[in-house]
């Protein structure tokens, strides 16, 4: 059984360019989240999405960010205009039920905007 | 809000000796407890959980007990090996959301 999978493991962008970060949930599960992790911090809950829903995204910036997850296919995070505070590592999670439950994470990528 | 307050780092300890991380919460529920492990360049793994007061978690020599009178989940092993070197992050459900630590990053020396 295959864990959670992330890709690309690393993107360098140019500051103005796009950022797609994707993620497959491990088989099973709905439900997946999204966690940024600058440097020397922790990691910080950005949003939570299950099939075609955005449950909560409380945590994601009102501008630039966008998250999706839909029907077929992998739950993508989705940074436009990047910006050099944008460099962080983007880690997905999903689990089988609600948030109370046991989160799988990918190994993530590792953003770093020039 | 809620959140969870984790030792700060980094810690380093000579192999065998006695390891404890401090974990300290806040919350207006009735959270479940964990405690992950990050290794370099990986993601997150799950080390052990508590879903209620008194509960203890346990995994690979490490334990931690969920204590509802003191707000804490703190991490304990009794001999560290050099492969427990990683950093280590408390959190807690509520919610939605899960609220992460800081992390603690362990180095332990042979």
């Amino acid at each position: 059984n295959a864990g959670v999978m992330q890709n690309p493991r690393h993107l360098v962008r140019r500051r103005g360019q796009e950022a797609r970060l994707r993620c497959s949930p491990m088989k099973g599960h709905s439900h997946v989240y999204w966690y940024r992790q600058l440097p020397e911090e922790g990691l910080k809950f950005m949003v939570y999405l299950q099939k075609e829903n955005i449950i909560d995204e409380s945590g994601m910036p009102k501008e630039r960010f966008s998250a999706e997850f839909p029907k077929e296919g992998p739950s993508i995070l989705r940074i436009q205009q990047v910006v050099r505070g944008d460099s962080a590592a983007y880690f997905c999670a999903s689990s089988r039920s609600g948030a109370n439950n046991e989160q799988f994470f990918g190994p993530g990528t590792r953003l770093t905007v020039l | 809000g809620d959140s969870v307050t984790q030792m700060e780092g980094p810690v380093t300890l000579s192999e065998e000796a006695f390891l404890t991380i401090n974990c300290t919460y806040t919350a207006t529920g009735y959270p479940s407890l964990f405690w992950y492990v990050q290794y370099p360049g990986e993601g997150l793994q799950l080390l052990l959980k508590a879903t209620k007061a008194d509960d203890k978690g346990s995994n690979k020599g490490f334990e931690a007990t969920y204590r509802k009178e003191t707000t804490s989940f703190h991490l304990e092993k009794g001999s560290v090996q050099v492969s427990d070197s990683a950093v280590y992050f408390c959190a807690l459900t509520a919610g939605n959301q899960f609220y992460f630590g800081t992390g603690t990053s362990l180095t332990v020396i042979p």
